[in-house]
């Protein structure tokens, strides 16, 4: 057990519906990042905070996409007017900032559209 | 551009049979690299870390070595076992104030009785 914890575990949604993903990080980690990885291939970044600021969101997906984390604790990832082609693993990973730090990656939310 | 390569994609071998997987990057300026084991629906767990100036690390029955000059890096597994079925991913880290983390695809390892 890596000590980051992902809900759901599995979402199953209508195309068009929105979701949430929430990620719990590892308590004393002051840097979450959100993943996405697709069948057979690698996690494929999307952003990451430092506590409660967002420092990169550049490679979001699209404006569909967006994350928080208001207090700079638990993180949530909204996908809004989902599509077919959003249907993927959502992994969460946290770190500390300084140092090669390890990052610690949740069981990931395993996300289908149909 | 940052990338981070590993071949084979995937890789069937028999039980107790030992491979090696290889990761390529050109991610710089360099500060680490790590291989990570994905089993099948789980998230990525760590294996081991190398950096700049270190050339082998084992782990148990996991040893990784690392060429900075060449930026290449191989993981190889002793005495396979059906466990070590998963996906290994190189994962390298760059040495910015972002620090990003660069993925490799990963190689798809299948031991089999």
């Amino acid at each position: 057990d890596t000590g980051v914890s992902q809900n759901p575990r599995h979402k199953i949604t209508k195309r068009g519906q929105n979701v949430t993903f929430r990620c719990d990080p590892i308590s004393e980690h002051n840097r979450l990042y959100w993943y996405r990885q697709t069948l057979g291939q690698g996690p494929e970044f999307l952003t990451y905070f430092q506590n409660e600021a967002q420092l990169e969101k550049s490679r979001l997906l699209s404006d569909r996409f967006s994350a928080e984390r208001p207090k700079g604790s638990f993180s949530t990832l909204e996908i809004q007017r989902t599509e077919q082609g959003d249907s993927a693993m959502y992994l969460c990973a946290s770190s500390l900032a300084e140092g090669d730090t390890e990052a610690f990656f949740g069981q990931g939310t395993r996300l289908t559209v149909v | 551009k940052n990338q981070v390569e590993q071949s084979p994609q995937s890789l069937i071998i028999l039980e107790g049979k030992n491979c090696t997987l290889q990761c390529n990057y050109t991610v710089s300026p360099f500060s680490n690299l790590r291989w990570y084991k994905q089993d099948t629906g789980r998230g990525p767990v760590s294996l081991t870390i190398m950096t700049f100036s270190e050339n082998t690390k084992s782990n148990g029955r996991y040893t990784a070595t690392l060429d900075a000059d060449t930026k290449q890096s191989s993981l190889h597994i002793t005495a396979s076992q059906l466990s070590d079925s998963a996906s290994y991913i190189c994962v390298v880290r760059e040495q910015t104030g972002a620090n990003n983390l660069f993925f490799g695809t990963g190689t798809r390892l299948t031991v089999i009785p």
